[in-house]
């Protein structure tokens, strides 16, 4: 069983659609990680969550501590935000990775 | 400078061949990462350095050397590398987990 549990694996959606991509963890973190990697590779950092919510433009991104679960959310999706989204859980010396979600938005 | 820049963006060499990948930030960050991610797979972490010095590798085959030469910079050097070694090698730095990560934009590397 992976340590970071992600769902759903392929998402479709239209231009516009509300997006969620949920995150499941099992081990003890000091913060956890949303991250964008399009095609060709770079990876960016969206957020790093330790409690609450954090909000950047049309992404929102929560965590519950307790369930050890975590969401990140796309307002008006655009075809710009297909990409993988990776959810990381950081220990305090080293990343787990989910599978990511691979997010195709059609115009 | 905000960036960890990876060189080169594209690296095909031959198994007998021996070639270097380099990793340079400018941020005082103290930790820097090399990990090693497969088609549609996350990433895996092969080495961590912390104030230059190694101190996490993870079982990584010796045919991969890391080195770090000064805090702005990581190298990662290959030797008799094998065809399934094929992968994009991302870098990535630190400060420390209350500022996050920074990812270069990798290396994708092709041995044939």
């Amino acid at each position: 069983k992976n340590e970071v549990e992600q769902s759903p694996q392929n998402l479709t959606a239209q231009e516009g659609e509300f997006i969620t991509i949920n995150c499941s963890y099992s081990v003890g973190i000091s913060a956890l990680h949303w991250l964008q990697q399009h095609p060709g590779g770079g990876i960016v950092s969206l957020f790093m969550l330790s409690s609450g919510k954090k909000k950047h433009g049309r992404l929102i991104a929560t965590i519950n501590i307790q369930e050890k679960h975590s969401s990140l959310h796309i307002t008006a999706s655009h075809p710009r935000d297909s990409a993988v989204y990776i959810c990381a859980a950081y220990t305090g010396n080293q990343f787990y990775f989910g599978t990511g979600t691979s997010l195709t938005v059609i115009p | 400078d905000t960036e960890v820049t990876q060189t080169p963006k594209h690296l095909v060499m031959g198994m007998t061949n021996k070639k270097s990948l380099k990793c340079e930030q400018h941020m005082g960050h103290r930790a820097m990462y090399w990990y090693k991610q497969k088609a549609k797979k996350p990433p895996e972490l092969m080495f961590v350095y912390s104030y230059e010095k190694l101190s996490i590798n993870e079982s990584v085959p010796s045919r991969f050397s890391p080195e770090c030469p000064n805090s702005s910079l990581l190298n990662l050097h290959l030797h008799a590398l094998q065809p399934e070694d094929s992968a994009l090698y991302l870098c990535a730095s630190s400060q420390d987990w209350t500022y996050g990560y920074t990812f270069g934009s990798g290396t994708r590397l092709t041995v044939v």
